[in-house]
This record gives structure tokens, sequence and C-alpha cells, in this order.
């Protein structure tokens, strides 16, 4: 799995819910990651970390929010202010600072809307 | 945003040499360019990166232009175990990286 877990592996919505999407790693990297994927299309990144208590928003974060409380930890939370949260989400880790560092990335959770 | 230009899709008859294009022609002086690729409901995986030299390793070869404005990803012998859908993209300060559309890889056997 790369050293990172996400789960679940599926996940149902109710109108006006929120859901969290857990992801941990551990292997002690610091940066940690948030991508939303739509049927055929590329990764849309939403948050990422690069320490403990810190984060910034990416291309498409609003109706998400997230905590970064512990390294191994970043968890996501769709939130009933996104409007279509239908999609796959990807967690992904690497080192932060080191461009040449590869991302791994987590098997992924399908969020889906009943 | 870092962006990059890809073939939606590409195909290749098996043990047929592959290669993908690539164009990034904002790309900065200090910008990685690397390769992933997914499988239908995987998250991607690594295949390779590279700053200006061309680079190689077991799973493929990565051609960088002079100007680094493009890049190839080259699969040496195309398996059926190759189709999958191609990403590249740029590693940028701050580490934030930015994928696109990718190309989707289809061999025929």
């Amino acid at each position: 799995d790369g050293g990172i877990t996400q789960s679940p592996k599926y996940l149902f919505r109710k109108e006006g819910q929120n859901v969290t999407l857990s992801c941990e790693q551990n292997l002690n990297h610091d940066a940690m990651y948030w991508y939303r994927q739509d049927p055929g299309q590329g990764l849309r990144l939403i948050y990422y970390s690069q320490i403990v208590n810190d984060f910034q928003k990416g291309d498409i974060a609003e109706g998400y929010s997230v905590s970064r409380e512990k390294k191994e930890s970043f968890p996501l939370t769709v939130t009933s202010a996104q409007k279509n949260p239908t999609a796959f989400y990807l967690c992904a880790r690497s080192i932060p600072g080191i461009l040449s560092e590869k991302l791994f990335f987590g098997s992924g959770t399908q969020l889906s809307v009943l | 945003d870092a962006k990059t230009t890809q073939p939606n899709s590409m195909e290749s008859n098996e043990e047929e040499p592959v290669h993908l294009p690539c164009n990034h022609s904002t790309i900065s002086g200090t910008d990685y360019i690397h390769w992933y690729r997914q499988l239908p409901s995987q998250g991607p995986e690594y295949v390779i990166h590279g700053l200006t030299s061309n680079v190689n390793n077991r799973m493929a070869s990565l051609a960088i232009a002079e100007d680094r404005k493009s890049s190839t990803l080259i699969l040496h012998r195309a398996t059926l175990r190759d189709a999958a859908v191609y990403y590249c993209i740029l590693g940028r300060t701050g580490n934030q990286f930015y994928f696109g559309t990718g190309t989707s890889l289809t061999v025929i056997p």
C-alpha cells in the first residue's frame, strides 16, 4: 500500500451530511495530500499539508476541510457545502521540500451520494 | 498552474515500444518532471522522474528535451499489464504536484 492507508474504500453520504475520509501513513513523512478524481478525469488537488498543524488549500478546497493534528494522520471532511461530492478521493504522501521525492498514493475512497 | 499537455489516448501493439509524449512549456528551472500511471479504481503509482538528463529504470525510460519544454516516457516493450492512464506532472516548489488528464494507453495483444 506504499505505507499509506485510506479508509473506508466505499462511503455513502446522505444529503446535508458531513463525512470524514481517513488517511494514515506509517513512514514518518511530513507532506500529505488529498486529491479528487472524477470519472475519466485527472486528479485535482484539494488540500495539502507539509507539517503538523499547518495545511494549504489546493485548487478545489471549497466544501472540504482537513486537520493535521498528528504527523501520521490527515483526515478529509466532505461538508454539506460540497454540492457534488461523488468522486474518487486519493490521499498521498511525500517528503516536503524534496521535489525529486516520489508521491505514494493510497488505494482511494469512492464517495457516493445516497 | 504547472500545466502539462498530453494526448488523450494512444494504442500500442504488445511487445512493441511505446513513446508517450508530454509538453510542459511553462516549466521552471527547478521543476522536476514526474510520470505516474493509474489502473482503474487504484491510486497512481510512480513510474519515473527527472530534472534535465535522460533517466532509465526497470520500468521505463524518460527522455527530456534540451529546452525541457517537453519529455517522452518510453516503455521499451509494452505488455498487457502496461495498459493504464499515464500522467506527466511537474513537481513544483511547495510540494505541489499538478496532474492533468493523462494519456490512456491501450495495449493490443
